[in-house]
């Protein structure tokens, strides 16, 4: 079966350090990709897909940036943090195509 | 662009009562329609899903919803809610024509249920 991790579960950093949010996908192969941020009361706001390795798009312009170095690895950077970029963080996968989407257990970032 | 509303944003209801969270959509071509749930603490998690067929689909949990296209609408529902059915709902619609099938997704519903 398949399974997603993302680590690290919370996170607190200074604004102006760096970041990196780490997720991989078990047990399928070429997946989509997907990184969003959650915010309460208002649902998820896509921020970054990919179809294949090296393959990123960006949904909304901001600090933040992502990479596809392995099929099934999914990173989401940013060189310096802004406060305003505290909230949880979900990636995500799918079948390539038109289906459901599986999240993972997110990441709670604080920018202190 | 499309966009999902959810008009509920915080539900509170008894255990038994019945239970239905409105969603709509705004796209008029072909869509998927999802909803998931999120309990406490727990990971984000499909609830059902409509592609195609019967409007009427059943999830998990005794959830159901009903795709409705002349109204543009997939509204959950379920008989009689349980204590256990406390979460975060959210509704999603997916852009079949997108060249990657985006998924949007409404705000959500906190859904408070008293024992």
């Amino acid at each position: 079966s398949q399974t997603i991790h993302q680590w690290p579960a919370t996170l607190v950093q200074p604004v102006g350090s760096p970041l990196s949010l780490e997720c991989t996908v078990e047990g399928t192969s070429n997946p989509n990709l997907y990184w969003y941020r959650q915010a309460a009361g208002r649902g998820l706001q896509l921020l970054f897909y990919s179809v294949g390795i090296g393959q990123i798009s960006s949904e909304v312009p901001q600090n933040l940036s992502a990479s596809r170095p392995q099929d099934r690895q999914f990173i989401l950077s940013s060189k310096k943090l802004l406060l305003s970029d505290s909230g949880f963080y979900l990636c995500a996968w799918s079948v390539a195509g038109y289906y459901e989407q599986y999240f993972g257990p997110g990441t709670r970032l604080t920018v202190t | 662009a499309q966009s999902v509303s959810q008009h509920n944003h915080h539900v509170i209801l008894s255990e038994a009562a019945s239970l239905e969270l409105g969603c709509n959509y705004s796209y008029g071509g072909t869509v998927n329609l999802f909803w998931y749930v999120q309990y406490p603490g727990q990971h984000l998690q499909l609830l059902l899903k409509y592609f195609s067929g019967d409007p009427l689909v059943k999830g998990i949990k005794g959830f159901e919803a009903e795709f409705i296209k002349s109204k543009f609408s997939f509204n959950l529902r379920k008989p009689s809610v349980q204590w256990s059915d406390t979460a975060e709902y959210f509704c999603a619609a997916l852009d079949r024509g997108s060249t990657l099938g985006r998924l949007y997704f409404g705000r959500g519903t906190q859904l408070t249920v008293w024992p």
